[in-house]
C-alpha cells in the first residue's frame, strides 16, 4: 500500500542545535517533494521544494535532502530558535498535472530556549 | 506579501444544511485547490481547478461537493448537505502553475463545525 510517514513523535531540542526531521514514503514515485510549516489553527506555509533529480537544497538555515533510492527526505533546521517551534509537513507531488499534494501527518518541533 | 484570503474563519452549521466556503486566491495565480484537515489528522487533497474546470478530485470530493469560480476573484467550495464527518478545517490554496517551483500558497482556513 502507499504510505508517507514522518517522525511520529514530537521532537524537542535546545535552541542553537540542529533539528532533523524525516519523511519516508513507500509505493510512490514523486517528481517533487515539498516541505511546509504549519502553526496551530493556520494553513501550511511553503518552505522548500526539491526535485527528484536533486540531492540537496538549501535556503538560509534550512536544508533538504532527497534520496529516491531510500525513498526518504531529511529536513534540517540549523541554529534552531524558539520561533521555529511548529509542525513541519512533508508533501509529495506526483507531477500528475492536477497539482495534488499528498501530505504526511507532520512532525511537531519544539525548540527550548 | 500576497495572501490567499478565506471567509468565514469559523462556520457552524446544522447537519443537512448547505454551506459555501469562500476564498480569494492570489490575483495572478491560475490554479486553485481545496484541502481539508480533520482535527489531528493529515491535510487531505479535495480538488484542483484550472481554466474554469476541475483538473483532479479525490474520492472525498463526491456529489455533495462542488467548486465554482463565479467571478474573476472568488473561488468557492459548496457542500450541499453537510454531515457530521464534514467537520474539519478547509484550506484553499493557489499557485501560478502546479507548485513545482514555488510551492502552493495556502489560506488560513475555515473551521467548519457540523452539529
Amino acid at each position: 500500500s502507499q504510505k508517507i510517514e514522518q517522525n511520529s513523535e514530537a521532537l524537542n531540542i535546545q535552541e542553537g542545535k540542529t533539528a532533523t526531521l524525516t519523511c519516508n514514503y513507500t509505493n510512490y514515485s514523486p517528481a517533487y517533494l515539498q516541505w511546509y510549516r504549519q502553526d496551530p489553527g493556520r494553513g501550511p506555509v511553503f518552505l522548500l521544494l526539491i526535485r527528484e533529480n536533486e540531492k540537496e537544497k538549501r535556503k538560509e538555515r534550512l536544508k533538504v535532502t532527497f534520496d529516491t533510492t531510500l525513498k526518504q527526505s531529511l529536513f534540517h533546521i540549523t541554529a534552531s530558535q524558539p520561533a521555529d517551534s511548529a509542525t513541519y509537513l512533508c508533501a509529495l507531488d506526483l507531477d500528475n498535472q492536477g497539482g495534488k499534494l499528498i501530505f504526511g501527518q507532520g512532525t511537531e518541533l519544539s525548540v527550548k530556549p | 506579501e500576497p495572501e490567499v484570503t478565506q471567509t468565514p474563519s469559523h462556520q457552524v452549521t446544522q447537519m443537512g444544511q448547505e454551506v459555501i466556503l469562500r476564498c480569494v486566491p492570489i490575483s495572478n495565480h491560475l490554479y486553485f485547490y481545496w484541502y481539508r484537515q480533520i482535527l489531528g489528522q493529515k491535510v487531505e487533497f479535495l480538488v484542483s481547478f484550472y481554466n474554469n474546470e476541475i483538473s483532479e478530485k479525490s474520492e472525498i470530493f463526491d456529489d455533495q461537493f462542488s467548486v465554482e469560480r463565479p467571478d474573476g476573484s472568488n473561488f468557492t467550495l459548496k457542500i450541499r448537505s453537510t454531515k457530521l464527518e464534514d467537520s474539519a478545517m478547509y484550506f484553499c490554496a493557489s499557485s501560478l502553475r502546479p507548485g513545482q517551483v514555488h510551492g502552493y500558497t495556502f489560506g488560513s482556513g475555515t473551521r467548519l463545525t457540523v452539529v
